[in-house]
């Protein structure tokens, strides 16, 4: 069965950092394009950042550019999100997903950032 | 990244069916003018129901069904069933994902 877990998340002040981390089972991380998409409270979907299977493509929103850094593990199955410098607009749910051709395969519950003093 | 344009909400009386539309999609030649469709309740994963348009993921049931006319795409739910009622999100992403565009969603109440 395919699954993304993911983890990582909690409560951190403005101005502070988290890894995230999603572990994919039930598939080999390294066949796809790998992305992070986020919900605010009350909020849609919102996506985030994105990176190919051999991390030469990185791909960012405006809105985390030079604050997020994406990364990629395949031997590890997992991949990462570096969210530095946050604010509280950056509290969401964080999903990671597999990019499959133009679309996105979300197999995970997330993990909840809160940003908040 | 262009905006894509949902309603905020839409409302059925199980066994009918309804439309969500998702308009701001670009037609010219390209990655750009394929659609995807999600539906999503708060918490849980965002479940792909359409890709490219109008086709379905394995296991996702035939009630759904997508297709664009110009710069709208349209996702109808047929025989509207109570479990059908979450929020639905459209998006657009080229296969590079130089462009990734989520709509703002459309809540779906079954009455």
């Amino acid at each position: 069965e395919v699954q993304l877990v993911e983890s990582g998340g909690g409560l951190v002040q403005p101005g502070g950092s988290l890894r995230l981390s999603c572990v994919a089972s039930g598939f080999t991380l390294g066949d796809f394009p790998m992305h992070w998409v986020r919900q605010a409270p009350g909020k849609g979907l919102e996506w985030v950042s994105g990176i190919n299977w051999n991390s030469v493509n990185i791909h960012y929103a405006e809105s985390v550019k030079g604050r997020f850094t994406i990364s990629r593990d395949n031997a590890k199955n997992t991949l990462y999100l570096q969210v530095n410098s946050l604010r509280p607009e950056d509290t969401a749910h964080y999903y990671c997903a597999r990019k499959v051709g133009r679309a996105f395969d979300f197999r995970g519950q997330g993990t909840m950032v809160n940003v908040s003093s | 990244q262009s905006a894509l344009t949902q309603p905020a909400s839409v409302s059925g009386s199980p066994g009918q069916s309804i439309t969500i539309s998702c308009t701001g999609v670009r037609s010219d030649a390209g990655d750009y003018k394929y659609v995807s469709w999600y539906q999503h309740n708060p918490g849980k994963a965002p479940k792909l129901i359409i890709y490219d348009v109008s086709h379905r993921p394995s296991g996702v049931s035939p009630r759904f069904s997508g297709s664009k006319s110009g710069n709208t795409a349209s996702l109808t739910i047929s025989g509207l069933q109570a479990e059908d009622e979450a929020d639905y999100y459209c998006g657009s992403a080229t296969t590079s994902s130089t462009h990734v565009v989520f709509g703002g969603g459309t809540k779906l109440t079954v009455l």
